[in-house]
This record gives structure tokens, C-alpha cells and sequence, in this order.
């Protein structure tokens, strides 16, 4: 069935260091993905986008790469800091509906 | 200055009450969603509104029924609560469905424990 998933659950990144979180999705008819970040007792906040007729966008210090052939999302986020530490989710949005289908999450821990 | 709020934050209540989250958003925006976060932070869509029509309807108990009043509302009413309801409920709004109007404005959540 469709679904949405993250190879790790939790990752733990020293200050400073590059972080890549990955996401891997089942339905070739997406055709648009969000990264979302959620800090403890808020809710989640978009980070940044990619439409599937793109490969890659940038933000600030924030890059999605998008690979259709394995169906595949990563966000890279340089330079980590302590207020990344958060839960990260990737969200695929079904290209014949308006339904946003959730990954599991990924817990970024900074180590100062 | 709130964009997306939700009432309450936390709500305690026991096993067969009937309880209601309300939320607003200030944004403008013609589409609104509700959300279930589990204890595991797996996030699920449970409805969607677009100018106060039904447009996503996932397979929810039909103890849940949403209500938009006007577009700036989503509210969800909780008939016969039972245990396996506690979870956060996130509202969520967004400019419309269509490209590039998709991002999505969540509320702050709202805790919701059944005893």
C-alpha cells in the first residue's frame, strides 16, 4: 500500500556537522513533497517543498533532493545547530487527491 | 497574531463523554485540515474542508464528526470518547489545493487523554 517512511529513526549530529535525513516513498503518483519540522509541543512547520518534476531545491541552509527512479527524499540541513534539534517529516501529497500521507518521523539530536 | 489556533491545548475527560476542539485561522485560507498525531508521532490526515465543503474524509470512526461554520473554522466534535482517541489532534490550513498553494499551516495541537 502506499506509505511513507524514514530509514532512521533517530539521528544524532555533532554541532556544526552537515545532517541528511532520509525518506522513502511508495506512490509514483505524488507529485509533491514537503519536509515538515516539529519542536516538542508545537506543531509541525514547513521547512521546504519540491514539486516531482524537480530533483533539487534550495533553501537557507536547507536542500531537499528528490529521486524518482527509487523513489526517494532526503533534506540535508549545513551547518547543524541546537535548534534543529526537533522531529523531522517527510509529507507526499497524492497526485490525484488533495491527501497528505505522513512519514514516521526522524528525531535530530545536535550534540554541542 | 496567531495564524492557525486551537482550543483547547489540553483536554483531560473520561471514557463516553462527548467533547468539541475548535479551531480558527486568520490566514485566509480557502482549505482546512484535522490531523491525529499518535503516541509514536505518526501524523494521519483525518479531514479535510475546502469554503466549508468535505473534500478528504479518511476512515474515521463516525464518532468524529467536523464542522466548518465558515471558512476561517474547522471545529471537531468527539461523540462516545474512548481510550484509543488520546492523541494529539492538530488542526491545519492551507491557501487552497491547488499549485503552488499547498503548504500547510499547522495549529499548535491539542492533547487530548481519555481516562
Amino acid at each position: 500500500g502506499e506509505s511513507v517512511g524514514l530509514h532512521l529513526p533517530t539521528l544524532s549530529v555533532q554541532e556544526g556537522d552537515n545532517s541528511i535525513i532520509n525518506c522513502a516513498y511508495s506512490n509514483s503518483a505524488s507529485d509533491y513533497f514537503i519536509w515538515y519540522k516539529q519542536e516538542s509541543g508545537k506543531g509541525p512547520q514547513f521547512i521546504i517543498d519540491i514539486r516531482s518534476n524537480m530533483d533539487k531545491r534550495q533553501g537557507q541552509r536547507v536542500t531537499v533532493l528528490l529521486n524518482k527512479t527509487v523513489k526517494h527524499l532526503s533534506l540535508q540541513i549545513a551547518a547543524t545547530q541546537p535548534g534543529d534539534s526537533a522531529v523531522y517529516f517527510c509529507a507526499e501529497k497524492d497526485g490525484g487527491t488533495y491527501k497528505y500521507i505522513f512519514g514516521t518521523g526522524t528525531r535530530l539530536k545536535v550534540l554541542a | 497574531d496567531t495564524a492557525v489556533s486551537q482550543t483547547p491545548k489540553y483536554l483531560v475527560t473520561q471514557m463516553g463523554n462527548d467533547k468539541s476542539i475548535k479551531c480558527e485561522q486568520n490566514l485566509g485560507h480557502d482549505t482546512m485540515y484535522w490531523y491525529k498525531q499518535d503516541s509514536k508521532k505518526f501524523l494521519k490526515i483525518m479531514f479535510s474542508y475546502n469554503n466549508k465543503e468535505l473534500i478528504i474524509n479518511e476512515t474515521v470512526p463516525n464518532r468524529f464528526s467536523p464542522k466548518s461554520p465558515d471558512k476561517a473554522h474547522l471545529n471537531l466534535h468527539i461523540n462516545s470518547l474512548e481510550l484509543g482517541d488520546s492523541a494529539v489532534y492538530f488542526c491545519a490550513s492551507s491557501m487552497g489545493q491547488g499549485a503552488p498553494l499547498y503548504e500547510q499551516y499547522f495549529g499548535p495541537g491539542t492533547r487530548l487523554t481519555v481516562t
